[in-house]
């Protein structure tokens, strides 16, 4: 079965490293998002990619940086991590632009 | 500026009980209204969408009205049960006008008592 899969599961690192996370998707979709999810805030779009080669900001996208070389992964880094980034990170997928999402499990990450 | 407006943040309902999540939302252009459920350490799941086209759609227990005068749309979880107890979020976008990104409600976490 198609899935999108996001790792590590949770994370912790400490303030100023420059931390990776992963997301793999088996869909085929060209759309890809990565949002974060803080209390309070609901969920918040940081960057997002229409395609191999393409990324775009989102509202919330200081400190963090995308790359899409392939049409299944869309990895996210954060620069110099900060405690402010500690979150929930999901990313999520879909098959075209006026379609819903498929979202990962998460990855939790803390800043120390 | 929250351009869609979710409530309550949360609810209680006793099982065999309706479950009503409101959103109301500000830009006209929007024409996609999905709801997303998601439960503890999951992410979102796409639990179902209307278009401005109808007023009502119905899955199993689950039912989205549409007003599209007042602006506002609304779940319904009609003879709600404890595994129902998750997350709610609403969102809005607008494909046909090109802007494809969503905008989400902050959430209603509902919980169902046996």
């Amino acid at each position: 079965d198609a899935e999108i899969t996001q790792s590590p599961r949770h994370k912790i690192t400490e303030t100023g490293r420059q931390v990776t996370l992963a997301c793999h998707q088996t869909w085929n979709h060209n759309n890809m998002f990565w949002y974060r999810q803080d209390l309070g805030h609901g969920l918040r779009l940081i960057h997002y990619s229409y395609g191999v080669q393409d990324t775009n900001k989102g509202e919330v996208s200081d400190g963090y940086s995308v790359s899409r070389s392939n049409t299944e992964d869309l990895p996210l880094t954060l620069e110099s991590a900060a405690s402010s980034q500690t979150s929930v990170y999901f990313c999520a997928s879909s098959e075209n632009r006026a379609a819903g999402y498929t979202f990962g499990s998460g990855t939790r990450l803390t800043v120390v | 500026q929250q351009q869609v407006k979710q409530s309550p943040q949360s609810l209680i309902v006793q099982k065999g009980g309706i479950s009503i999540i409101n959103c109301a939302y500000e830009n006209t252009a929007f024409d996609y209204f999905p709801w997303y459920q998601q439960f503890p350490g999951k992410g979102p799941a796409l639990l179902i969408a209307i278009r401005p086209d109808v007023s009502e759609k119905k899955e199993g227990r689950f039912t989205i009205s549409f007003n599209k005068s007042a602006k506002q749309f609304s779940l319904h979880i009609m003879d709600s049960q404890p595994g129902d107890s998750a997350t709610y979020f609403c969102a809005a976008s607008s494909p046909s006008g090109g802007s494809y990104i969503p905008t989400f409600g902050r959430g209603t976490s509902l919980i169902v008592h046996p």
